[in-house]
């Protein structure tokens, strides 16, 4: 079925740095989601990108969707601790899957 | 947002022992609900999607006479672990979605973390 790769899986920063989480697929996907779950909790909804090369922006958060959509990093400048988490991806593929697929996540750990 | 919640958030029973787990869809009607299987420190692993009044559609490798959902009403999703075994104990996660369509937002309920002893 529909394979996301996510990378890296794990990342430790020190705060203030920055940090970015990669999804690529081998097909086209219609969407892609992105996900933070927090240590002991559920999946939290962050984002959705559905055009061509949408970027999209939330505070310290940028999301970019691949021109051939078949790829999006998402994107965090200055990392705090309240970023720590792990960050999923997760997508459909083009042509009618409404099934969605996730990535395995990156674990972002942030040193204070 | 949208709410989904989840009950029990947390079960430990005996081995042999049937579990059942209901997500509701608070403030919306959920046309399709789904369920999840987290291991610690590892991504979620679908395990069936449900549409209200039809039957679930389960993903390969996962057993639908272990694992029974009943998908009531546009707000009710229940997942029934029968027979459970230490191998079942894990973090299950629904999540609901208002309309049909790809593009439509999931909302996650906060989890159940199951206990097989």
């Amino acid at each position: 079925g529909q394979q996301v790769m996510q990378i890296p899986q794990y990342q430790h920063v020190q705060e203030g740095e920055d940090f970015t989480t990669y999804c690529n697929s081998s097909t086209t996907l219609s969407n892609i989601q992105w996900y933070k779950q927090r240590p002991g909790g559920h999946p939290v909804f962050l984002i959705q990108l559905v055009k061509s090369g949408e970027v999209k922006k939330q505070k310290r958060l940028t999301f970019q969707f691949g021109e051939a959509k078949k790829n999006s990093s998402l994107h965090i400048t200055a990392t705090q601790t309240t970023d720590v988490g792990t960050y999923f991806c997760a997508s459909h593929a083009s042509g009618g899957s409404y099934i969605p697929t996730f990535g395995r996540g990156t674990s972002l750990i942030v040193h204070p | 947002g949208a709410v989904v919640s989840q009950h029990p958030s947390r079960v430990i029973c005996k081995s042999g022992t049937s579990v059942k787990i209901e997500c509701r869809s608070l403030d919306f009607q959920a046309t399709t609900m789904f369920w999840y299987r987290q291991f610690p420190k590892k991504s979620l692993m679908l395990m069936a999607t449900s549409n209200e009044g039809s039957k679930a559609t389960y993903e390969q490798g996962v057993e639908k006479d272990k694992f029974l959902i009943n998908h009531a009403s546009l707000t009710l999703s229940t997942l029934t672990v029968t027979s459970a075994h230490p191998e079942d104990s894990s973090f299950y996660i629904c999540s609901a979605r208002a309309g049909g369509e790809a593009t439509d937002t999931q909302y996650f309920g906060p989890g159940t973390r199951l206990t097989v002893l």
